[in-house]
C-alpha cells in the first residue's frame, strides 16, 4: 500500500532534549516536506527536499533541521525542544513539487 | 508572500449542501487544491483544479474557481455526517516549491 509512515504518534518530552521524528514513504517520490498545524494557522511548511542531499527552507524552520540521505526518508530534527514547538507535525511526499501531496498521519508533539 | 484564507466553521444539516469558501491573494497560483482531514488522520487529496479551469465536478463536489476575485468554492452536494471534518484549501504556484494552505474550515453536519 502506498503510504507515508511518521514515527512516533505521541510525543511528549521535556525542554533540551534532542528529538528525531521519522519519516518514511515507499512510493519512490522525489519531493518531500514537513509542515506543523497549529490552531486557527492551518500548516506551516518547515523544511523540503526536492530530492536527496537537496533540501530547502520552509516558512518555520527555526528550531528544526532535516536530512535527505536516502530517498524513501526524511527525518525531523529539534536538537533543543521549546514549548513553542509544541504542535502536531506532518509529513508529505509528491511526486514532483507540482504534484498533490501525500500525507502521513501526524506526529503529536508536547515540550514541557 | 501568498496568503490563503478560509472560514473557520460550517454547520449543516444532513442532506444539504455544503459550500466552503477560500480566497487567496497571488494570481499566479496555478494548482488548488481541497483537502479533507478527518480526526486523528492526515490531510487527504478531495480534489483539485487547474487555474486555466473555472469549474470541475466529481460525483458530489463542485469546485468553482473566479479568477477575477481570487476565489475557490467547495460545494458538497447531499452532506452527509461522514463528511464532517476539516477542509483545508491550498495553492500552488508552477514551479515553485511550497503549497500554502488555509486554516482550514470544520465542518458539523447535523443529523
Amino acid at each position: 500500500e502506498a503510504q507515508v509512515t511518521q514515527n512516533p504518534r505521541y510525543l511528549i518530552t521535556v525542554t533540551g532534549k534532542k528529538l528525531t521524528v521519522t519519516c518514511s514513504q515507499n512510493m519512490n517520490h522525489e519531493y518531500m516536506s514537513w509542515y506543523r498545524q497549529d490552531p486557527g494557522l492551518g500548516l506551516r511548511q518547515i523544511y523540503y527536499s526536492m530530492n536527496v542531499e537537496v533540501t530547502d527552507k520552509g516558512d518555520v524552520p527555526e528550531g528544526y533541521k532535516v536530512s535527505r540521505k536516502e530517498k524513501r526518508n526524511f527525518p525531523l530534527i529539534l536538537e533543543s525542544p521549546s514549548p513553542n514547538q509544541t504542535s502536531l507535525y506532518f509529513c508529505a511526499s509528491s511526486s514532483s513539487s507540482n504534484s498533490p501531496l501525500h500525507f502521513g498521519n501526524g506526529t503529536r508533539l508536547t515540550v514541557t | 508572500g501568498e496568503d490563503v484564507e478560509q472560514s473557520l466553521f460550517l454547520s449543516v444539516r444532513e442532506g444539504d449542501s455544503s459550500v466552503i469558501n477560500c480566497t487567496y491573494t497571488d494570481s499566479s497560483s496555478t494548482y488548488l487544491y481541497w483537502y479533507k482531514q478527518e480526526p486523528g488522520a492526515g490531510l487527504q487529496l478531495l480534489t483539485y483544479i487547474f487555474s486555466n479551469m473555472d469549474m470541475k465536478q466529481d460525483q458530489r463536489l463542485t469546485v468553482l474557481l473566479n479568477k477575477k476575485d481570487k476565489h475557490l468554492s467547495l460545494r458538497i452536494a447531499d452532506t452527509q455526517t461522514g463528511d464532517s471534518a476539516i477542509y483545508f484549501c491550498a495553492v500552488h504556484h508552477t514551479g515553485g516549491f511550497k503549497t500554502i494552505f488555509g486554516a482550514g474550515t470544520r465542518l458539523f453536519v447535523k443529523a
